[in-house]
């Protein structure tokens, strides 16, 4: 079955680590996002990649980095510079973010929760 | 920039009654807009999409039709279920950044 996979579903951290969250589709999807949820709210812009080897800061990119080596991978590193990191991550990828007319759907993971300790 | 607006939650009804979400939404250009679906402790289900104007997505019973006069994309849907119990958000993509953008998430409630 074709998918996004999320791991680990649970993460705890102690302050001053920084962390990796992994993200994995087998969509063969182009672009690839990180969004962040905090309690009670809409969900945040951390990172996104239209395509390998490039990605943009979102809204919130401040104590994250990124990687996208594969089309299939989108790993998160959530760093110590990340003042408030408690959250729950969710990945999503699309197959194509230049166009219109469905193929912008973007689909997600099951998200990793995050605890600092 | 683009922003999306939906009705404060939570919402509460009985089972079988009738559900509208409100959602309007303010973009440049022609966005595609969408309506997710989260249940407790999960990631976000795509319930249904319009991506032109009057068209109208729907899925599960759920509807919803793209307005631009009004630009709105309320979620409607004739007789609710206990299972339809979860957070909806409605969301959009612009025509500049691809990313989605989403309201804050409208949690229904349906009670036997």
């Amino acid at each position: 079955d074709g998918g996004i996979t999320q791991s680990p579903k649970y993460l705890f951290r102690k302050e001053g680590q920084n962390v990796t969250l992994s993200c994995e589709q087998n969509l063969n999807h182009d672009a690839m996002y990180w969004y962040r949820q905090d309690p009670g709210q809409g969900l945040r812009l951390i990172y996104y990649s239209q395509i390998v080897n490039d990605f943009q800061k979102g809204d919130i990119a401040e104590g994250y980095s990124v990687s996208r080596e594969k089309k299939e991978s989108f790993p998160l590193t959530v760093t110590s510079a990340q003042k408030n990191p408690t959250a729950f991550y969710l990945c999503a990828s699309s197959i194509d973010p230049g166009t219109s007319g469905g193929r912008d759907t973007q689909y997600f993971g099951p998200g990793t929760r995050l605890t600092v300790l | 920039g683009d922003s999306v607006t939906q009705m404060e939650g939570p919402v509460t009804l009985s089972e079988e009654a009738f559900l509208t979400i409100n959602c309007t939404y303010t973009a440049t250009g022609y966005p595609s807009l969408f309506w997710y679906v989260q249940y407790p402790g999960e990631g976000l289900q795509l319930l249904l999409k319009a991506t032109k104007a009057d068209d109208k997505g729907s899925n599960k019973g759920f509807e919803a039709t793209y307005r631009k006069e009004t630009t709105s994309f309320h979620l409607e849907k004739g007789s609710v279920q206990v299972s339809d119990s979860a957070v909806y958000f409605c969301a959009l993509t612009g025509t500049g950044r691809r990313a989605l953008t989403f309201g804050s998430g409208t949690r229904l409630q349906v009670q036997p």
